[in-house]
């Protein structure tokens, strides 16, 4: 199966910020990459598919880029509601599989 | 607008089985992919398996191959993970997912709001 790799396992940014933060697959995934956004206590909400397409509701602030194995998240102007946990999964090839998450907390 | 509505928590003991339903609405029972994806407490998120009602096949990550069995009910519109030989690893939250229209089976577009199975003696 192919293994995902998140980094860094936590980010520290300060409101107002800029936080970038990283995937990589194992193997190539093409652009069948999501990113998803997960709160205290609440379920994973999709934020990004195919690398790039941000789901509905979510800011232009959110911007997903990369290809093959190397994927980015960025997040500019961090604003308080931003602070969360944020996966990445392939979709790509069977099993899918998920990163072991950001954690990207107040600074 | 698919809404993913699961059941309640659960208690059980180890050795014991658990069924967990997700009732599926907004959509058209056809085009859903259902997954099942677990997260154990302060952990990351782990794919179960998963369902295409459409086409009546099933799938199961290699590590849950041999306790979980997942159904779906079109006539209740619902899916439903049943695991068995619960041990106290298998306590966790665990939610059913599914995607959107003709989107990847395994893109995640609506989540049920989670379900805490609770392993205990």
């Amino acid at each position: 199966e192919i293994v995902m790799a998140q980094s860094p396992a936590t980010l520290s940014v300060s409101p107002g910020g800029r936080a970038t933060l990283s995937c990589r697959a194992s193997q190539s995934v093409s652009r069948n990459l999501a990113w998803y956004q997960q709160k205290p206590g609440q379920a994973p909400r999709l934020l990004i598919s195919g690398a790039s397409t941000r789901a509905t509701g979510f800011p232009a602030r959110f911007s997903g880029s990369g290809s093959g194995t190397e994927f980015t998240l960025t997040i500019s102007s961090l604003q308080s509601e931003d602070f969360a946990v944020y996966y990445c999964q392939q979709y790509n090839n069977w099993p899918p599989t998920f990163g072991q998450g950001t954690k990207l907390e107040i600074k | 607008q698919v809404q993913l509505v699961q059941s309640g928590a659960e208690v059980r003991k180890p050795g014991s089985s658990v069924k967990v339903s997700c009732k599926a609405s907004g959509g058209t029972f056809s085009s859903y992919a259902f997954s099942w994806v677990r997260q154990a407490p302060g952990q990351g998120l782990e794919w179960m398996g998963g369902i295409i009602p459409l086409v009546e096949k099933t799938n199961y990550a290699q590590k849950f191959q041999d306790r979980v069995t997942i159904t779906a009910d079109e006539s209740a519109t619902t899916a439903y993970m049943e695991l068995t030989s619960l041990r106290s690893d298998d306590t966790a939250v665990y939610y059913c997912a599914t995607r959107h229209g003709s989107d990847s089976y395994y893109l995640l577009v609506s989540w049920g709001q989670g379900t805490l199975v609770t392993v205990s003696s």
